[in-house]
């Protein structure tokens, strides 16, 4: 059964700094992965999407990789600023179970301080 | 365009009641899926519907969820006699179709609370 894992599960940084959030998948069999982020009290917006052909997505200061071989993705913030203070969730499309389902991590609550 | 919307935004329910949720996915896709976010369990997937089909729906906790689609549009998720485990928030995502390269985007949920 596919399990993700985020890393880490909080994280504050003065605004400004450059930062990475760290995802783990145990099964490489997936489709793409998925990077969304949610704040409080709110649903989820998509941030990145990366078919499992592809290395990487950019988005403005935003940048995701994949090494879906090795069952590993990080997403890269430059530049933080107190507006990205949100939890940010990666979410897998398992092959397992024909791609009809997002398996999610747990997130990482990011909190940026001006 | 309109996203994908639900409704009511909250709900308080006493438990044993039953509840129904609706889901508003975007015009013209034809994927749609239910999610439950609650303490201590992450988000988990609920039911996939392509269509008015529901070709997965192995997440469902018990026979006290149900959900159904028409019209290849709005669905809505009944849980009878609501238990106190049943509170969180329920998301719902649709995608223009159900193949996997898709990307889902979510509507804001409604939070179920159950006393």
């Amino acid at each position: 059964k596919q399990e993700v894992t985020q890393i880490p599960a909080a994280l504050s940084v003065p605004e400004g700094e450059n930062l990475v959030l760290n995802c783990s998948f145990t099964d490489s069999a997936i489709y793409n992965l998925q990077w969304f982020r949610q704040d409080p009290g709110k649903g989820l917006t998509s941030l990145l999407l990366i078919q499992s052909s592809q290395r990487e997505q950019t988005s403005g200061r935003l940048n995701a990789s994949l090494d879906k071989s090795s069952g590993r993705s990080t997403l890269y913030i430059a530049a933080s600023q107190p507006g990205d203070s949100a939890t940010y969730l990666c979410a897998v499309r398992p092959v397992e179970t024909s791609g009809s389902r997002l398996t999610f991590g747990e997130g990482t609550q990011l909190t940026v301080n001006p | 365009g309109a996203g994908v919307s639900q409704s009511p935004s909250n709900k308080v329910t006493e438990k044993g009641k039953d509840v129904e949720l609706r889901c508003d996915p975007i015009s013209g896709h034809t994927a749609l899926y239910w999610y439950r976010q609650s303490l201590g369990q992450g988000l988990e997937f609920l039911i996939y519907f392509q269509g008015n089909s529901a070709p997965d729906k192995s997440g469902l906790p018990s026979d006290r969820f149900s959900a159904e689609r028409t019209g290849g549009s709005v669905s809505t998720l009944t849980i009878q006699r609501t238990q106190q485990e049943d509170s969180a928030v329920y998301l719902c995502a649709s995608s223009l179709t159900g193949l996997a390269a898709y990307e889902q985007y979510f509507g804001p949920g409604t939070r179920l609370t159950v006393t």
